[in-house]
């Protein structure tokens, strides 16, 4: 069964740090772009991150640039967002999903497996 | 950035009618559009990518069209079952703006 599970979300203060992980299985991990996406309680989507299959290509939203890193592990099977300087404002579930093509290279796609989420809540 | 607007917000409909949600991006993202559902207290699931490709396992109910800036998604008889939100999203550029969203209901 293909699966994404993410873990490593929790309450933290504001300007504090928290580690993401999203853990893969039942599809050739390596060969997919992943991405994170996040939603805050009520409200829509919000694109955060992406990452192709061998780390060379990397995007970020604005609203995380310079604090989030997102980054894998192709032999472990397993997806990272570094979130850094906490923000009030990203308190959201954040999903882990997959790019829809394999062997892309960079090239953007839809989304087409999401993982369950993970909340993380910054506040004081 | 590219801004994606859907319309309506929110909408009312009966089971079987024919029901039609808009999304328009501010500039042409050629046909680089999908579009999700959310059913409440769920992850999204994607529907339709390329804006007219229905992904495996979706109902034929479920259709998409457009290119350029103006796409629609279209449920032919709407079923208890899609009860949920919806969302487009474009992938031209590395920002992967998504709308609003789109609250459906039934009347």
């Amino acid at each position: 069964e293909v699966q994404l599970v993410e873990s490593g979300g929790g309450l933290v203060k504001p300007g504090g740090s928290l580690r993401l992980s999203c853990a893969a299985s039942g599809f050739s991990f390596s060969a997919y772009s992943m991405d994170w996406v996040r939603q805050a309680p009520g409200k829509g989507l919000e694109w955060v991150s992406s990452i192709s299959s061998s780390s060379s290509y990397i995007y970020y939203a604005d609203s995380v640039k310079g604090r989030f890193t997102i980054s894998r592990d192709n032999a472990k099977n397993s997806l990272f967002l570094q979130m850094n300087s906490l923000r009030v404002e990203d308190t959201a579930v954040y999903y882990c999903a997959r790019d829809r093509r394999a062997y892309s290279y960079g090239v953007t796609d839809a989304f087409d497996i999401w993982g369950q989420g993970t909340m993380v809540t910054v506040s004081s | 950035d590219i801004q994606m607007t859907q319309s309506p917000s929110s909408l009312s409909a009966s089971v079987g009618d024919r029901v039609t949600i808009a999304c328009r991006a501010s500039q042409g993202i050629n046909y680089y559009l999908a579009w999700y559902q959310q059913k409440p207290g769920k992850v999204p699931k994607l529907l339709i990518y390329a804006a007219s490709t229905l992904q495996s396992g979706v109902p034929s109910r479920f259709s998409g069209s457009g290119s350029g800036t103006d796409f629609t998604l279209t449920i032919s008889s709407l079923q208890p079952e899609d009860v949920a939100t919806y969302y487009c999203q474009e992938y031209n550029s590395a920002s992967f703006t998504f709308g609003q969203g789109t609250r459906l209901e039934i009347k």
